[in-house]
């Protein structure tokens, strides 16, 4: 079953601007995780986010998870064209593996 | 290069034909995932090994079948496939399941004629 849901299906911004996509979940997790894929390619492990940490910083990236609502968002920060992508966001559970959701699809234009 | 190498990068088959996609990877990992992406639909994970062993298949079509001779390669045999599984297929690694990220090949772009 799916767990995780992005938050919004398509975004889309100018160069420079800050973008942030959010993600919902529905049960209890251990750790929250962000990927990013360009189009036709593999995904790539952004960050992750463990149960009891509420803020994590990479780069102008910050993702934020607030267990008590279950959800978590990714914000980028000074977007540039290269951020063109879809980003997922996946769940575990302990020791199980990774679930991912629809994905957000990002345009970035000049 | 990520680390996990998945070949053919493309491939055309016939619905009658057999073929295989390989995954390798050189990272350590002791589990590896077969997923399926196909257009505007989630990531479906299709098999998990962990240690080499076959931990999950997900109700995957018989026509799918996979192996994993060691730790660090992954196959997926197809055979007598339908137009529907026409999708990209991703190889992934990891250390534990679910306790670190993933690293992801490039994936396979199956199409099934």
């Amino acid at each position: 079953s799916q767990q995780g849901e992005e938050d919004p299906q398509a975004l889309s911004i100018q160069e420079g601007e800050n973008a942030t996509m959010n993600c919902s979940y529905k049960t209890s997790i251990n750790n929250l995780q962000w990927y990013r894929q360009n189009s036709g390619r593999g995904l790539v492990h952004l960050i992750l986010i463990r149960s009891n940490e509420r803020e994590k910083h990479s780069g102008r990236l910050r993702v934020t998870l607030d267990t008590s609502k279950k959800s978590s968002s990714l914000l980028i920060t000074a977007s540039r064209a290269a951020d063109t992508a879809s980003y997922f966001c996946a769940t575990s559970q302990g020791a199980q593996k990774l679930v991912f959701g629809q994905g957000t699809r990002l345009t970035i234009n000049p | 290069e990520t680390g996990v190498t998945q070949t053919p990068r493309h491939l055309v088959m016939g619905m009658t034909n057999k073929k295989s996609l390989k995954c390798e990877q050189h990272l350590g990992h002791n589990a590896m995932y077969w997923y399926k992406q196909s257009a505007k639909k989630p990531l479906e994970l299709m098999f998990v090994y962990s240690l080499e062993e076959r931990v999950e298949n997900n109700s995957v079509p018989s026509r799918f079948s996979p192996e994993c001779p060691n730790s660090s390669h992954l196959f997926l045999h197809l055979h007598t496939l339908q137009p529907e599984d026409s999708a990209l297929y991703l190889c992934a690694s990891s250390q534990g399941q679910g306790s670190y990220g993933y690293t992801f090949g490039s994936g396979t772009r199956l199409t099934v004629v």
